[in-house]
């Protein structure tokens, strides 16, 4: 079968650094996208990786290790407006978006 | 600005009684996705359009239904909501050509009492 694991729930400090990992099984792989949700709103695009290593954007940024099956999100300099869940999504190989139940980011000041 | 539209925000409905989920986009976009979201899960596909061409995930409930009219609009009827129906579903749209990422609307919240 098909499996995206992450954390359920996170928390971290205003201001601080936090690493968000998801680790997938999936029928074949075509990419790999992060999403933010916040409570009762729709997902919105964060990255997207294809290739392995680390994709940069602002105080966001993801890896990617296809060999290990494993990605990360990386949040900086965390803002309270960060709290949200965050959904990684992986795209098999009939390019169907396999999605994780997400991580619940909370942030403390 | 190009969006994902979808109405009502809010839906309330009874135990049976059929209902209907719309959802307009200003992309231009080939496909088109209907998902259901209940609290803490992850988005389950309901079923796909690329173009007019539907697909219909296999474990999706014969209470559901899809209509494409045309590229810019898609309707879900669930033709008799039962309880456990009661989620988010959020309808997103892509382009087909590169597959690139998906732009979801706001979603319904539907209640069934």
């Amino acid at each position: 079968g098909q499996n995206i694991d992450q954390p359920t729930e996170m928390t971290a400090t205003e201001g601080a650094i936090v690493q968000i990992n998801c680790t997938y099984q999936t029928s074949g792989f075509n990419g790999l996208f992060w999403y933010q949700q916040h409570a009762g709103e729709a997902p919105t695009f964060l990255s997207y990786n294809v290739l392995d290593g680390l994709e940069e954007k602002g105080r966001f940024s993801s890896f990617l290790s296809r060999s290990k099956g494993y990605s990360y999100l990386l949040l900086k300099e965390l803002q309270m407006k960060d709290s949200a869940s965050y959904l990684c999504a992986v795209r098999d190989s009939n390019y169907q978006l396999i999605w994780g139940a997400g991580t619940k980011l909370i942030i403390k000041p | 600005d190009a969006m994902v539209i979808q109405n009502p925000r809010y839906q309330v409905t009874q135990f049976g009684k059929p209902v209907t989920l719309s959802c307009s986009q200003t992309l231009n976009h080939n496909v088109m996705y209907w998902y259901q979201q209940k609290s803490s899960q992850a988005p389950k596909l309901l079923f796909h359009y690329y173009d007019k061409d539907f697909n219909n995930e296999a474990d999706t409930p014969d209470n559901f239904q899809s209509r494409r009219p045309n590229t810019s609009f898609c309707f879900l009827d669930i033709r008799s909501p039962g309880l456990g129906d009661a989620a988010m579903y959020l309808c997103a749209t892509s382009n087909g050509s590169s597959y690139n990422e998906q732009f979801f609307g706001p979603g319904t919240r539907l209640t069934v009492l």
